[in-house]
This record gives structure tokens, C-alpha cells and sequence, in this order.
């Protein structure tokens, strides 16, 4: 059974970067067919798709958020990265690592999430 | 503003049924596979639906999907107290290039 598993702070000022990283244990994250990708729900509201890095090593990310998103991957440790940069309580979320199926598109596996909160 | 959209809440009484829905464009649902989510509050969402219309293994017939042009359905049938919870819809935008969803729908079982 794939398991995914956020870490990184829980608390982050305004002005800096925002730094998380998902390990993947019970299944490969260097499979072809598979994205891995960053979604984020501020409290009280929506799903928010951050971006994506494919199986081959591309990228895409949400144009609102495009100029401060870098993602990453290390495929020897079975883990994937998101930065974001100047973060403003605006990026206060819970986020989530996800996997999505390629070309269908959906999202099969799930991290529980963790609460990345954006105050002085 | 969601890309697709969806009502904001929907309630039935247990036993009942409903159906939640989601408008998109051409760019989103009308050319691309339709997945729905489950989300109890406090938890992460689960798939519910994938392909608009599959079930993953353990998700009990009660739920259906379905899509049509540029929108889509979901269906749940003999509403029980446990499946209220948030729903969302999520497909791929190719003008975004990247997923979207709708801004969820909260169901009440009464």
C-alpha cells in the first residue's frame, strides 16, 4: 500500500520560504504513468493545486503561484520537494502531497496533510 | 473563484438520494476525465470517483459519477449519517495546464 508522508515546519514567517518535502514508502516514485504533485487548502476553504513534477522530470505549476514555486525530486531517497518563496499569510494551508495518475488525471493517494501557518 | 463549479451545499434526508454537480468549459471537463473527492472534515480527501465513472476498489456502489458535454454528476444513493463530508470535483485544465476543482459542496444528511 503507498504511503505518503509531509515534514517540514509548522510555522514559517512572512517574507521567507516555505519548505516541505513527502516521502514515499510501500511503492516506486521513479515509476512512468505517475505525477507527484503539491495541493493546498487554506482553513475553511477550497482545494488549491500547487504543481506537478512527472515521472520524466518536468514541472508545471499553478500560473498564480509559478513565480514562487520551485519543486523537486530525489529519487534515491523516494522523496519530493516543494519550496515557496516569500510566503504571506495569504499561504497559510494545510498541504498535501499527493500522487495523480497521468493523463486521467486523478488523485489516488493522499498525504494526512500538515499545517504550514505564515506569522511573525 | 473555482474553475469549475459547484454548488456551495446539498442535503437529503438518510435512505435519500442526491446528486452534486460540477460545470466546467472545453477546456477542462468537456476533453478531459472527470474525478470526484471525498473529504470528512479534519482528513484528507479520498477518491471517490475516477475516469467520471469508475469506483476504486472499496468504494461502494452507492456512488456514481457521470458526465455529460461540459459538466458533471455525482450521485449517492441511501444516504447514510457517515457520508457527510465536503466533495470536489478536479479534472486537468489544458488552457492552466494544471488540475482544477471546484470549490467543494457540503452535504448535509438530515
Amino acid at each position: 500500500q503507498l504511503q505518503l508522508q509531509e515534514s517540514g515546519p509548522g510555522l514559517v514567517k512572512p517574507s521567507e520560504t516555505l519548505s516541505l518535502t513527502c516521502t514515499v514508502s510501500g511503492g516506486s516514485i521513479s515509476s512512468s504513468g505517475y505525477a507527484w504533485d503539491w495541493i493546498r487548502q487554506p482553513p475553511g476553504k477550497g482545494l488549491e493545486w500547487i504543481g506537478s513534477l512527472s515521472s520524466s522530470g518536468n514541472t508545471y505549476y499553478n500560473p498564480s503561484l509559478k513565480s514562487r514555486v520551485t519543486m523537486s525530486v530525489d529519487t534515491s531517497k523516494k522523496q519530493f520537494s516543494l519550496k515557496l518563496r516569500s510566503v504571506t499569510a495569504a499561504d497559510t494551508a494545510v498541504y498535501y502531497c499527493v500522487r495523480r495518475i497521468w493523463n486521467e488525471d486523478y488523485l489516488d493517494y493522499w498525504g494526512q496533510g500538515t499545517l504550514v501557518t505564515v506569522s511573525s | 473563484q473555482s474553475v469549475l463549479t459547484q454548488p456551495p451545499s446539498v442535503s437529503a434526508a438518510p435512505g435519500q438520494k442526491v446528486t452534486i454537480s460540477c460545470s466546467g468549459s472545453t477546456s477542462n471537463i468537456g476533453n478531459k476525465y472527470v474525478s470526484w473527492y471525498q473529504q470528512v472534515p479534519g482528513t484528507a480527501p479520498k477518491l471517490l470517483i475516477y475516469d467520471n465513472n469508475r469506483r476504486p476498489s472499496g468504494i461502494p456502489d452507492r456512488f456514481s459519477g457521470s458526465k455529460s458535454g461540459t459538466s458533471a454528476t455525482l450521485g449517492i444513493t441511501g444516504l447514510q449519517t457517515g457520508d457527510e463530508a465536503d466533495y470536489y470535483c478536479g479534472t486537468w485544465d489544458t488552457n492552466l495546464n494544471g488540475v482544477v476543482f471546484g470549490g467543494g459542496t457540503k452535504l448535509t444528511v438530515l
